[in-house]
């Protein structure tokens, strides 16, 4: 069975700190992706990591594929209240035909 | 915003009686699914669709059915339903395989009392 292990489960941090979100597995993905979810609505996809060892950086948000292509990380610069909510890490399943997600970890970032 | 609708949004129904969640795109997106987001487990999928009248399950899909009649429209049902089916539902869509982007609906409040 596919299983991805997210850590933290809980953050809470002061505006300006810097974050890293964890994202584990003991199975090869071809790619992992990346949401973010706030109350009451839906997750909404940030990126996609395809290659191995590969780094991609959304504004604030440095998101790194591991060389392995097991793990993925999740680092947040600076953080602002904006970034509260939700992120799951999620993978295809091994038919491809769906995604398989984390549990996800809480971010709050108070001012 | 992904041209996805759910219906209802929210609904409160009794143990033992039928659901029927209604999932809607303007998309023409060729996969559709159905996750459920509880505490604890995050979204577990359900069912899925990858065509009309193809479907398959997922990891959780026991006490849930669902049926795709048409691209658009794809329904969840919960035959009987238990307390245990208390959550709230997404409805997802993509326009290919796994590895293309999912966008998911606004999510189907459900409490079973």
């Amino acid at each position: 069975t596919q299983l991805l292990e997210q850590s933290p489960q809980f953050l809470s941090i002061q505006e300006g700190e810097n974050l890293t979100v964890y994202c584990n597995s003991s199975s090869v993905f071809s790619s992992l992706q990346w949401y973010r979810q706030e109350p009451g609505e839906g997750p909404v996809l940030l990126v996609t990591v395809v290659t191995g060892g590969e780094v991609k950086k959304l504004k604030r948000l440095t998101f790194q594929f591991g060389d392995a292509r097991k793990d993925s990380s999740l680092h947040i610069t600076a953080a602002q209240p904006g970034d509260t909510g939700l992120y799951l890490c999620a993978g295809s399943n091994q038919a491809g035909t769906a995604l398989i997600f984390g549990k996800g970890t809480t971010l709050s970032v108070s001012s | 915003d992904a041209g996805i609708t759910q219906s209802p949004r929210h609904k409160v129904t009794e143990t033992g009686t039928p659901v029927t969640l209604r999932c809607h795109q303007t998309e023409n997106h060729r996969y559709m699914y159905w996750y459920r987001q509880d505490p604890g487990h995050g979204l577990r999928l359900i069912h899925y669709s990858y065509g009309v009248k193809d479907t398959d399950k997922g990891e959780v899909s026991d006490g849930y059915s669902v049926s795709r009649s048409k691209t658009e429209d794809f329904l969840l049902t919960l035959e009987s339903a238990t307390s245990s089916q208390t959550s709230v539902y997404f409805c997802a869509i993509s326009g290919g395989r796994s590895g293309n982007t999912i966008y998911f609906g606004e999510g189907s409040w459900l409490t079973v009392v």
